[in-house]
């Protein structure tokens, strides 16, 4: 079975421009997470979603957004892109909420 | 608030030696915990995990983990360190079993050497 893929692998934007990253969860799986690891250090939690709902968020600000659809695939939005923006995003798929989550390859985003 | 402590960004250990990575935490609430390994350019993989069945978890590529709560640790260990064990390691807690909003340490850069 295919894991959780992202696209792209790899972006650059410069500052003040908007990205949208994408995840496809691990077939059956209902529960998107994303994470954000900046260059030497441990990944931080942004956002979860089950059933196409928000169920949780970090310490973010509101430039960060995300949305879960029908198929359970998702999308990560950062507007007006800051230069400590850039690192690596990771989404991780679950069967449910509560379940183990698998982490996919990732998306390097470099911010100029 | 949970949080988890990884002491030592670096850890250098020839093939064959004990590999011993460090982990404490702090959690107000019986924590569940997670090691998790990331080769380079790749995503995080699953090593093992506590969720208060045993204190003693085995997990793969032959590492295990003992979580001691009256030390608040989860040490993370492997009798005989092989040169694919090279990478960086994360201790990760979380409020469910399944790891539901992980909170990450800084991880640790295994170095193998011959």
């Amino acid at each position: 079975d295919a894991g959780v893929t992202q696209s792209p692998t790899h972006l650059i934007k410069t500052r003040g421009q908007q990205v949208t990253l994408r995840c496809s969860p691990i077939s059956g799986h209902k529960s998107v997470s994303w994470y954000q690891q900046v260059l030497g250090q441990g990944p931080q939690f942004i956002f979860q979603y089950y059933e196409k709902e928000e169920r949780g968020r970090g310490n973010f600000p509101d430039r960060f957004s995300a949305r879960q659809f029908p198929n359970y695939s998702s999308e990560l939005n950062v507007n007006a892109l800051l230069l400590g923006d850039s690192a690596l995003y990771l989404c991780a798929s679950g069967l449910s909420q509560a379940d183990t989550q698998y982490f996919g390859p990732g998306t390097r985003l470099t911010v100029l | 608030a949970q949080s988890v402590t990884q002491l030592g960004s670096h850890v250098s250990v020839s093939e064959g030696a004990l590999v011993l990575l460090r982990c404490n935490y702090s959690s107000s609430v019986p924590p569940y915990l997670f090691w998790y390994v990331q080769y380079p350019n790749q995503g995080l993989q699953l090593l093992l995990k506590y969720t208060s069945a045993a204190t003693l978890v085995k997990g793969i590529n032959g590492f295990e983990a003992e979580f001691k709560k009256s030390e608040t640790s989860f040490h993370l260990t492997k009798p005989s360190a092989h040169m694919s064990d090279a990478a960086e390691y994360f201790c990760a807690v979380s409020r469910t079993g399944g790891g539901n909003k992980l909170t990450f340490g800084t991880g640790t850069q295994l170095k193998v050497e011959l």
